[in-house]
Formats: structure tokens, C-alpha cells, sequence
């Protein structure tokens, strides 16, 4: 079966930009999730969707960073204006969405703020 | 509130040598634990997982056992090859209103030499 997608792969921009980021997941899998991975730490959820609802988006910075979920498949993570703290990995995972559901993880965008 | 401490990496061992990477927890409840890898250049994949206390979770040679006694979940192999050089991810899932939503460790990096 094909995997999470997520695109661009590498993103270089300056401090103030904004940028997008886009995930579709497995086809099926009612959960997606945003996770930040900053170099050397685990990933932190971001947000999480189930279809196209929030569940979770607690550690989501809400003045700069937003999601959203299209019709339940497709998801855009945007940061506007972007820090330098935001240099991270952000990686897109799914699964079906019931519990202890194994989830399936896209290989990330990584994100440089200079 | 929730969290994961993980053993501090990198860890680096011959061939056939035996692993531990101790990995303890913080949780309200009966979380369920899991470890995740992260091959080089690879996306996050599920390695194992134990819903309860005293389960064992196993694969690929790997396996690791829920103590709620000792709130620990260390991961075990018991002669490692080259190619389980990767990162390792201890994480629970505190299965808050029947959602799926991990926590991680800090992850801890494996090198096996020959």
C-alpha cells in the first residue's frame, strides 16, 4: 500500500516568511497528525485530526502556526511568520484511529529558518 | 502529567553483542507503550508494542516488557547486527478519551560496527 506523503522534503526560508506544508495520508486512515521534531529531541504533537475535526492541537502555537484537514484526507500546515526556533523536522503520521492503532509515519519536511 | 525518559545515546556496540536501552514513563492511568525506529533516511515505523501490564511486546528479535511496578519499558535484543544501527523511540499512548495520541522519548541512536 502506498505510505504517508508528505512534500516539500527540504524547505529553506528566512525568519518572518511563511511556509506550507502538506501531508495526504493512507488512504482509510481516519486520524492524521503533525508532529515537530527538533534536532536531537522526540517528535511533540502538534495537532491531531479525526476526519476532519480537531482533536488535540494543545501544544499547537496558535498565533503563527494553523491546520487544516480537507474533506477528512489531505492536511496544509502552515507558519506564518516563521522563527528561527521553528527549525525542525515536521513529520505527518495516520493511522485508523482506534486505539493502540499503529501509526504510519510520512518521512517529513525539514524545515530551516535562517 | 505524561512523559518519557530515555537512556542518553549514542550507543555503540559490536556485532552480536547484547542491547538494552532502558526506557522509564510518567503517566496517569494504564497507558499503553511502544517503540518506534527510525532507520537512516527513513520514516518512523512501529517496532513493538504491550497494551497492559507484564505484556511483552516482540519482533525482528527485539522485544520489551510493560512493569508498571517499575514504570519501565526497556527495549532488549539479545545479539544485534549492523543493520538495527538506527534511532530508537520509547513513546506511550495515555489513550486519553479513546484517542491515539503518542508521547515520546528523546529517542536514543544505536551504531552496531562490525
Amino acid at each position: 500500500e502506498a505510505g504517508v506523503a508528505q512534500s516539500p522534503r527540504y524547505k529553506i526560508i528566512e525568519k518572518r516568511q511563511s511556509v506550507a506544508f502538506w501531508c495526504n495520508p493512507i488512504s482509510g486512515h481516519a486520524t492524521l497528525y503533525w508532529y515537530q521534531q527538533i534536532l536531537g529531541q522526540g517528535p511533540k504533537l502538534l495537532i491531531q485530526f479525526q476526519n476532519n475535526g480537531v482533536v488535540d492541537d494543545s501544544q499547537l502555537p496558535k498565533d503563527r502556526f494553523s491546520a487544516e484537514r480537507l474533506k477528512g484526507v489531505d492536511s496544509t500546515l502552515k507558519i506564518q511568520p516563521a522563527k528561527l526556533e521553528d527549525s525542525a523536522v515536521y513529520l505527518c503520521a495516520s493511522s485508523l484511529g482506534g486505539p493502540n492503532e499503529k501509526l504510519f509515519f510520512g518521512s517529513g519536511t525539514q524545515l530551516s529558518v535562517l | 502529567g505524561n512523559s518519557v525518559t530515555q537512556m542518553e545515546g549514542p550507543v555503540t556496540l559490536s556485532e552480536e553483542a547484547f542491547l538494552t536501552i532502558n526506557c522509564t514513563y510518567t503517566a496517569t492511568g494504564y497507558p499503553s507503550l511502544f517503540w518506534y525506529v527510525q532507520y537512516p533516511g527513513e520514516g518512523l515505523q512501529l517496532l513493538l508494542k504491550a497494551t497492559k501490564a507484564d505484556d511483552k511486546g516482540s519482533n525482528k528479535g527485539f522485544e520489551a516488557t510493560y512493569r508498571k511496578e517499575t514504570t519501565s519499558f526497556h527495549l532488549e535484543k539479545g545479539s544485534v547486527q549492523v543493520s538495527d544501527s538506527a534511532v530508537y523511540f520509547c513513546a506511550l499512548s495515555p489513550l486519553s478519551g479513546g484517542y491515539n495520541k503518542l508521547i515520546f522519548g528523546a529517542g536514543t541512536r544505536l551504531a552496531v560496527h562490525p
